[in-house]
């Protein structure tokens, strides 16, 4: 069976470091791209970027290029989101989801599994 | 960069309802790049479409997509009780993005 397990809700005061987690398990981890979504508290989703854990390649959204840093551990099977000084407009829920199909985008792609999610508050 | 609009914002309908619902791009998508999830609240989304037209797997064949260049649809042919959640659309062209979601509420 497919997962992906997320770390635990924090909470944070602005201007902290945090690192989230995402752990896979069922497949095999380094052959599918992961991506991380942002729903801000009542918003919508919203494409932040993904990490091919086969090599750390990673692509971001122009909105979020530079605010957060993706990194992975394939020898845990692990995907990371990290953020070096928190806002209080980075509170939200992030979701990591992995591709439908091997390759980066195109013809059937689509986020097949998902975490269930981990919210990070950043609050003085 | 691609925008997806969706519409309408809210739908209220009863159980046993048709729903249609709407996604159109800012510039043409191929069909094979375009997705729909629900999400129920409280819950992770869930994949329902891809390829604009095909089911994921353990979706109820009430739910269906077409579409093609602009223009989108989700079309749920009798309303559950658990249909009553949010609906996005999503295109996977070089800069994936996410519609703004459709409400489906209970009238």
């Amino acid at each position: 069976e497919v997962q992906l397990v997320q770390s635990g809700a924090d909470v944070k005061k602005p201007g902290e470091s945090l690192k989230i987690s995402c752990k896979g398990s069922g497949y095999s981890f380094t052959d599918y791209w992961i991506g991380w979504v942002r729903q801000m508290p009542g918003k919508g989703l919203e494409w932040m970027g993904i990490i091919y854990p086969g090599d750390a390649d990673t692509k971001y959204s122009p909105s979020f290029q530079g605010q957060v840093t993706m990194s992975v551990d394939k020898s845990i099977s692990t995907a990371y989101l990290q953020w070096s000084s928190l806002k209080a407009s980075d509170t939200a829920m992030y979701y990591c989801a992995k591709h439908r199909r091997r390759g980066l985008y195109g013809s059937g792609q689509a986020f097949d599994y998902w975490g269930q999610g981990t919210l990070v508050t950043v609050s003085s | 960069e691609i925008v997806l609009t969706q519409s309408p914002g809210t739908l209220s309908l009863s159980p046993g309802d048709r729903a249609t619902l709407s996604c159109r791009a800012s510039q043409s998508v191929s069909s094979s790049y375009l997705a729909w999830y629900q999400q129920r609240p409280g819950q992770a989304p869930r994949l329902l479409i891809y390829f604009a037209s095909s089911r994921a797997t353990g979706v109820p064949d009430r739910f269906s997509g077409s579409g093609s260049g602009t223009d989108f649809t989700l079309t749920i042919s009798r309303l559950e009780p658990e249909d009553f959640a949010v609906y996005y659309c999503q295109q996977f062209d070089n800069s994936p993005s996410f519609g703004q979601g459709t409400k489906l509420e209970i009238k």
